[in-house]
């Protein structure tokens, strides 16, 4: 069936550290690809998304390239600062609305 | 942005008692609401999905009869877990799509469940 695998967590990263949460997915068709982003005590946002091969989904400093070639939507960030800190969860999406979820790489910040 | 609030945050229950969670969009109106679990240190699972007047979809492997999704408005779901069990401790969270444009799901906080 459809799944995501995230890099397993937590990752621990000094302020203005080189960001990445690798992402990798096995699924039938072409899928879209998401990160979400869940903050402390909050609901999952959308942080960026993907709907076709060699699309960068970008926000707020984050970016992740729709790989086909390699089934990869890796996230990555150039500096990281303390308000990052946070849950990061890998989806795709299959048919109409059904999204999947990676397990979630849990990211902490530190000044 | 879209607001997507649950009631409650937590709730500690007795084994057989039944327990609603509540789910409501705030400002934009939920034409379909997702169900999800969660367990410690794992991924969302999709539990069940709901259209504002009918019946709630669901996931094969979730028993539709213990984990009854009431969508009666375009504002609000329910999840009432009926009869629970310590196995029924998990995360809730549901999410609301108002159906139009890319059909972007809003998060909720999500609601602690312990059955003791």
């Amino acid at each position: 069936g459809d799944s995501v695998t995230q890099m397993e967590g937590p990752v621990t990263l000094s302020e203005e550290a080189f960001l990445t949460i690798n992402c990798t997915y096995t699924a039938t068709g072409y899928p879209s690809l998401f990160w979400y982003v869940q903050y402390p005590g909050e609901g999952l946002q959308l942080l960026l998304k993907a709907t076709k091969a060699d699309d960068k989904g970008s926000n707020k400093g984050f970016e992740a390239t729709y790989r086909k070639e390699t089934t990869s939507f890796h996230l990555e960030k150039g500096s990281v600062q303390v308000s990052d800190s946070a849950v990061y969860f890998c989806a795709l999406k299959v048919g109409a609305q059904k999204l999947v979820f990676g397990q979630g790489t849990r990211l902490t910040i530190n000044p | 942005g879209a607001v997507v609030s649950q009631h409650p945050s937590w709730v500690i229950c007795k084994s057989g008692t039944s327990v609603k969670i509540e789910c409501r969009s705030l400002d934009f109106q939920a034409t379909t609401m997702f169900w999800y679990r969660q367990f410690p240190k794992q991924s969302l699972m999709l539990m069940a999905t709901s259209n504002e007047g009918s019946k709630a979809t669901y996931e094969q492997g979730v028993e539709k009869d213990k984990f009854l999704i009431n969508h009666a408005s375009l504002t609000l779901s329910t999840l009432t877990v009926t009869s629970a069990h310590p196995e029924d401790s998990s995360f809730y969270i549901c999410s609301a799509s108002s159906g139009t444009g890319i059909n972007e799901q809003f998060f909720g906080p999500g609601t602690r469940l312990t059955v003791l």
